[in-house]
């Protein structure tokens, strides 16, 4: 099983749609990233949150909105999206020695929420 | 530019046998180094890492081989189970502030019984 959880697992939603991801860990991880995946590429990376605070932005376009509400959760929102869009979102956290410094420890991903846009 | 390269794209090997998977990197910069495990409808799990000043780190049937001289890794997975059969990334990053994992493009590997 999987220690960082993100629901729903399959979204399908119109182009004129607001939806949104959800993502929740309990590792006291302090760094959370949203990656999207196409199929048969690697992930990449879109946004990373230290300490609740957005660190980085992937110059993603402003139809996905990121949001940190607290240490253990993470969302994705989404508003007038592409069916270009369509793609596995996945979730990931990491140990974070300081804010702002990475440590060497791995990411762990959760499951990923399938998205389709219609 | 891809930083992280895994040229073969797939590998098949047998029950019982040694499954040998090989990342080059070119980013000089780069001094941790991991491999990930995907099955289909799932999220990558870590599996093995390593840090630029070793050049072997191994876990049960994992092993993961640095060699920086070549900007080149390989992951070995001895003995080879069915239940390995999965697309395996490989991942690279720096040390410096905030660097983004990179990832290689990935392998499937098939074990068959």
């Amino acid at each position: 099983d999987t220690e960082v959880t993100q629901t729903p697992k399959h979204l399908v939603m119109g182009m004129t749609n607001k939806k949104s991801l959800k993502c929740e860990q309990h590792m006291g991880h302090r760094a959370m990233y949203w990656y999207k995946q196409k199929a048969k590429k690697p992930p990449e990376l879109m946004f990373v949150y230290s300490y609740e605070k957005l660190s980085i932005n992937e110059s993603v376009p402003s139809r996905f909105s990121p949001e940190c509400p607290n240490s253990s959760l993470l969302n994705l929102h989404l508003h007038a999206l592409q069916p270009e869009d369509s793609a596995l979102y996945l979730c990931a956290s990491s140990q974070d020695l300081a804010k702002g410094q990475f440590s060497n420890s791995p990411l762990h991903f959760g499951n990923g929420t399938r998205l389709t846009v219609t | 530019d891809q930083q992280v390269k895994q040229n073969s794209p797939s590998l098949s090997v047998q029950e019982g046998r040694i499954s040998i998977l090989n990342c080059d990197y070119t980013n000089s910069m780069f001094d941790y180094f991991l491999w990930y495990k995907k099955y289909p409808a799932e999220g990558p799990t870590f599996l093995i890492s390593i840090s630029s000043i070793k050049d072997k780190n191994e876990d049960g049937r994992f092993t993961v081989f640095l060699n920086k001289s070549a900007k080149h890794l390989s992951l070995h997975i001895v003995p080879s189970q069915p239940g390995d059969s999965a697309v395996y990334f490989c991942a690279a990053r720096g040390n410096t502030g905030f660097q983004k994992l990179v990832f290689g493009t990935g392998t499937r590997l098939l074990v068959s019984p």
